[in-house]
């Protein structure tokens, strides 16, 4: 099994441009997320997933937008890019606990390094 | 805001030796997460606590859980300097699907 991978795992771009962070799974996990981490900090997360069809925002929505069409796939769109988004992306899988409302353990990606100039 | 809390921020240990992060939060949890980050590189899961458990081992690693002072520990014992990393622990709400992570702390452990 691959896990959970990411593509690009570097990009620049300039203000104002759009671009999609890709992130796959073949875990069959139900539930996925994205998470920003700037230096020195921990993560915080953007929007998650609990299946197909499903998304919620986290902390930190603004100025991106998630879909989830299929079960594996999880991409971050960029709507306009700006200097603050300048940042690590991270994308996560788990299974769900069937009617528990709660995280298990993440699997993570490794990460897409986005600079915004 | 039901991030937690890390203490301390950073922690340098002599290889062999035991080193002890904390994590403190505000809400009520489900479960709470340790994680550790080498530099540049994803997370990985160490170890998951649930809210009715107050202790859990794996290998080297010791987790303890304090709900009613909302407090957990992670203990490393006979550290390498492989552990060298950056540590977070995550917490899962009850009655919610976001995790939410601390800021971590960096681990330094000299050969």
């Amino acid at each position: 099994n691959a896990g959970v991978t990411q593509t690009p795992k570097f990009q620049v771009l300039k203000t104002g441009q759009s671009m999609t962070l890709q992130c796959a799974q073949d875990m069959n996990h139900e539930y996925m997320s994205w998470y920003r981490q700037d230096p020195g900090m921990g993560l915080r997360l953007i929007h998650y997933s609990v299946g197909a069809g499903i998304t919620d925002q986290g902390e930190v929505p603004n100025g991106y937008n998630v879909s989830r069409s299929t079960t594996e796939d999880f991409p971050l769109r960029l709507l306009s890019a700006a200097p603050s988004q300048t940042s690590v992306y991270f994308c996560a899988s788990s299974r769900t606990s069937g009617g528990v409302l709660s995280v298990n353990e993440q699997f993570f990606g490794p990460g897409t390094r986005l600079t915004v100039l | 805001s039901q991030q937690g809390e890390e203490d301390p921020q950073a922690l340098s240990i002599q290889e062999g030796e035991n080193a002890t992060m904390n994590c403190s939060y505000k809400t009520s949890i489900n479960n709470l997460q340790w994680y550790r980050q080498n530099s540049g590189r994803g997370l990985v899961h160490l170890i998951l606590i649930r809210s009715n458990e107050r202790e859990k081992h794996s290998g080297r690693l010791r987790v303890t859980l304090d709900t009613s002072k909302k407090s957990s520990s992670l203990l490393i014992t006979a550290s390498r300097a492989a552990d060298t990393a950056s540590y977070f622990c995550a917490l899962a709400g009850d009655s919610s699907y976001k995790l939410i992570f601390g800021s971590g702390t960096r681990l330094l452990v000299r050969p």
